[in-house]
């Protein structure tokens, strides 16, 4: 039984590059979810899936964020020109719609450090 | 605007005591409950929930509490381990108004005292 994966754990960037973040969901999970956590703070939304489609995009997400999941299955976020203010924890989380209220499970988190 | 809040930044309990971690939020619309476990540079693991439909939900040594009008819940570990000390959030989702993304609070550190 494997969990929500993502990659990297850890990355180091230059402010004003560009990186990517994978995340593999629980296999027959529907939807997924991306989550950002600062120092302190708890998660918080920034954009979510069901299977290919984005259904919600939060404030925080500004222009040079980029989420996609192209096939329902894995999803990236791209994060473009990147400032010191985007260092975070991004996290990944995913769950099944069915009957009833949905829990979801998180992955390990993609730890962003910008210089 | 801190729709959920947990306003105990930390918590100490020895070893075998019961521990309680408690969580306030404002948004009526909220109808769904979680508590994840959160260890250093690992993702949050989800623990226990509750709909609102119910005040109370037990899953061996955890058991969350809802008071609706008080807009209250609280996480009870008994005993606790030293395997629980870690950080604990509350959070919640007004799903049945089709808004499953989930707010946190800011966090519980409990540090289990052996």
């Amino acid at each position: 039984d494997t969990g929500v994966s993502q990659d990297p754990r850890h990355k180091i960037t230059k402010r004003g590059q560009n990186v990517t973040f994978r995340c593999d969901p629980i296999s027959e999970h529907n939807r997924l979810y991306w989550y950002r956590q600062t120092l302190g703070q708890g998660p918080e939304f920034l954009t979510y899936f069901q299977n290919e489609a984005q259904l919600e995009k939060s404030r925080l997400l500004s222009d040079r964020f980029s989420a996609e999941r192209p096939k329902g299955s894995f999803s990236t976020l791209e994060i473009q020109r990147t400032e010191q203010g985007d260092s975070a924890m991004y996290l990944c989380a995913s769950s099944f719609t069915g009957y009833g209220a949905e829990t979801q499970y998180f992955g390990p988190g993609t730890r962003l450090l910008v210089l | 605007d801190q729709q959920v809040k947990q306003n105990s930044p930390s918590l100490s309990v020895q070893e075998g005591r019961i521990s309680i971690l408690n969580c306030d939020y404002t948004n009526s619309m909220f109808d769904y409950f979680l508590w994840y476990k959160k260890y250093p540079a690992e993702g949050p693991t989800f623990l226990i929930s509750i709909s609102s439909i119910k005040d109370k939900n037990e899953d061996g040594r955890f058991t969350v509490f809802l008071n609706k009008s008080a807009k209250h819940l609280s996480l009870h570990i008994v005993p606790s381990q030293p395997g629980d000390s870690a950080v604990y959030f509350c959070a919640a989702s007004a799903w049945s108004f089709g808004n499953e993304k989930l707010t946190f609070g800011t966090g519980t550190r409990l540090t289990i005292i052996p």
